[in-house]
């Protein structure tokens, strides 16, 4: 059974820019949550989205948004980057109905670099 | 506001000895924890979890301790081993909620 798949793995961008991160779940899970991990603060809930719908949300600014299509891949996007948005983005996938800790699937992550 | 704490950033421990993470929190609502394991350049792995309604819960060579009354718990590792090395993270959640929070993670390091 393929994992969860985050694109792109690496990259950097400069300030101001924006960017976008890719998450394909693992076959048949509806819910993508998205995790912010810097060094000090652990990992950090961005949102989670579910059939489509935001249904969690951390205490991230707006610059930080996401989205979820049909086929449960699932979008975020930084918008106005600061260099304190460098940062391993985690995606976690789970079925998405009252998961246990070993149904939640992590990407490996990507690891976006701001100048 | 760190809602769950692991105030170890780092562990040393001898091979085939006993590894003891510990992790607090400060959320009433939260009755559903959880350990992850981290490898650089790798996601978090599930190693084990535990509801409020136990106090131990075990898993091979791995167990976890739960003292509701004092909002702690700890992963027991026995004995320990040179793959055990990475970094640990407790979590924690109200119990059917994908929203996980997480601790800041202790770094093991076992010694051979």
């Amino acid at each position: 059974k393929a994992g969860v798949t985050q694109t792109p793995r690496y990259l950097i961008k400069t300030r101001g820019q924006q960017v976008t991160l890719s998450c394909s779940p693992i076959s048949g899970h509806r819910s993508v949550s998205w995790y912010q991990q810097t060094p000090g603060q652990g990992l950090q809930f961005l949102f989670e989205y579910f059939s489509e719908t935001q249904r969690n949300k951390g205490n991230f600014p707006g610059r930080f948004s996401g989205r979820q299509f049909s086929n449960s891949r699932s979008e975020m996007n930084v918008s106005t980057l600061e260099l304190g948005d460098s940062a391993l983005y985690l995606c976690a996938s789970s079925p998405g109905q009252g998961s246990f800790g070993n149904t939640i699937y992590f990407g490996e992550g990507s690891w976006l670099t701001v100048v | 506001d760190q809602q769950v704490k692991q105030n170890s950033p780092s562990l040393s421990v001898q091979e085939g000895r006993i590894s003891i993470l510990n992790c607090d929190y400060t959320n009433s609502m939260f009755d559903y924890f959880l350990w992850y394991k981290k490898y650089p350049a790798e996601g978090p792995t599930f190693l084990i979890s535990i509801s409020s309604i136990k106090d131990k819960n075990e898993d091979g060579r791995f167990t976890v301790f739960l003292n509701k009354s004092a909002k702690h718990l700890s992963l027991h590792i026995v004995p320990s081993q040179p793959g055990d090395s990475a970094v640990y993270f407790c979590a924690a959640t109200a119990f059917g909620n994908e929203k996980l929070t997480f601790g800041t993670g202790t770094r093991l390091t076992i010694i051979p």
